[in-house]
């Protein structure tokens, strides 16, 4: 299985601010994601980040909101912008390996709180 | 639109105990289905299911597929309290726009006593 990293690990920032997420893999991926986890709630898909082009966002969710970036097959970021208390969540990133088995992983995760 | 549903959303036993966790599914172009344990924050990945009848086993943990009555279950024998946690299963989208875009159940929380 893949072995992924994502920076920060936890951040408490104030609303109006911007921060972002880093995903990273130690191999070639074909499809990363990026959920988010409110509290008490299940994973709800953000979008399918693209290699090359822009990302897929899911219903719900925009890119001026949650501009995303993969410059290539083991990296992407994910940006939360003008954050609101809202916006507190977990936030993950997954990947699907080359073979594209459906094997699906998550990153550790990212906890944001918004004050 | 795919929809997955766990059960029980919580079970509370104590160490020793044999637990079966439920997972029923409707989704289109169905593929495979996958379960998770989620302590912290990420979920781990424990299972991938795509073939009925085959049990998949992983020491004290053990999974089913039923693709004719469109279910799953999670065995977990000799409980400990570090079984403790939030399983989740789901199904990736198998076609479409939101291709490889998992679709989870609600969760079932187990607590495992001392």
């Amino acid at each position: 299985s893949a072995v992924i990293s994502q920076k920060p690990s936890r951040d408490i920032c104030q609303r109006g601010t911007s921060l972002t997420i880093q995903c990273q893999v130690d191999s070639q991926v074909t499809m990363m994601f990026w959920y988010r986890q409110q509290p008490g709630q299940s994973l709800t898909l953000i979008a399918t980040a693209n290699q090359g082009s822009e990302a897929t966002y899911e219903s719900g969710f925009v890119i001026d909101k949650f501009p995303i970036s993969r410059p290539n097959l083991t990296f992407s970021t994910l940006t939360v912008s003008n954050m609101s208390p809202e916006d507190s969540s977990i936030y993950l990133c997954s990947v699907v390996g080359l073979a594209g088995d459906y094997e699906q992983y998550f990153g550790p995760g990212t906890r944001l709180t918004v004050t | 639109e795919d929809k997955v549903v766990q059960s029980p959303l919580s079970l509370v036993v104590h160490e020793g105990d044999t637990v079966t966790l439920n997972c029923s599914y409707e989704v289109t172009n169905f593929r495979s289905l996958l379960w998770y344990k989620q302590e912290k924050k990420a979920p781990t990945f424990l299972f991938m299911l795509t073939s009925s009848g085959i049990e998949k086993k992983s020491g004290r943990l053990s999974s089913i597929l039923d693709k004719k009555e469109l279910f799953s279950i999670l065995n977990i024998t000799a409980t400990q309290t570090g079984d403790s946690a939030v399983y989740l299963c789901a199904t990736p989208n198998a076609g479409g726009t939101s291709y490889g875009k998992l679709t989870f159940g609600q969760g079932t929380i187990l607590t495992v006593h001392p």
